[in-house]
């Protein structure tokens, strides 16, 4: 059964920064990974996905790393803002059905 | 990738009765999603919805409780029944797959008192 873990929950950076937020799934066997972004009380935005034949992808300032053999993902944000302020999740998907299993998130701050 | 709408928003409903979620994506898809997420929680798959043929139920949840209709390819309903605040929640469809990955409708936060 794939499990999905994100490392740390919460994360609390001055503008600025570079930052690297860690996902680990426990089934390699992934048919793709997703990140998403939650603003508080809202749906969820896609920001980047992950095929398995695939080792990273790029969107602005976000990048994603995805190493299978390791069951790990990193979501990469250069150069960040207040505005990034949100929960990021990672989500990874077994077939491509678009069924997904969720890590908990990581709840990120960025202070002006 | 596909938009979808999902309604209502937000409900606060009277414990013992029944909210019905409304989901309807504008290009049709085989799969649907239905997913809930607790306060402070993440996301948790409660069903996936085929167009004719029942849901398919994740562990821990059942029809009784969680009915859901997938009349054709563009639109699915979920039904939260017999509701506690135990329920109280955001209600998220989703759909997509392949290529493009999964999107989701903006989500239904319900409260219960």
């Amino acid at each position: 059964k794939q499990e999905v873990t994100q490392i740390p929950a919460a994360l609390s950076v001055p503008e600025g920064e570079n930052l690297v937020l860690n996902c680990s799934f426990t089934d390699s066997a992934i048919y793709n990974l997703q990140w998403f972004r939650q603003d508080p009380g809202k749906g969820l935005t896609s920001l980047l996905l992950i095929q398995s034949s695939q080792r990273e992808q790029t969107s602005g300032r976000l990048n994603a790393s995805l190493d299978k053999s390791s069951g790990r993902s990193t979501l990469y944000i250069a150069a960040s803002q207040p505005g990034d302020s949100a929960t990021y999740l990672c989500a990874a998907g077994s077939s491509n059905t678009g069924k997904l299993i969720f890590g908990q998130g990581t709840t990120l701050q960025v202070k002006p | 990738s596909a938009v979808i709408s999902q309604k209502p928003s937000r409900d606060i409903c009277q414990r013992g009765t029944s909210l019905t979620i409304q989901c309807q994506v504008d290009s049709q898809v085989t799969m649907m999603f239905w997913y809930r997420q607790q306060p402070g929680q993440s996301l948790t798959l409660i069903a996936t919805a085929n167009q004719g043929s029942e849901a398919t139920y994740e562990s821990g949840f059942v029809i009784d409780k969680f009915p859901i209709s997938r009349p054709n390819l563009t639109f699915s309903t979920l039904t939260v029944s017999n509701m506690s605040p135990e329920d109280s929640s955001i209600y998220l469809c989703s759909a997509g797959g392949g290529g493009l990955g999964a999107f989701f409708g903006q989500g239904t936060r319900l409260t219960v008192v």
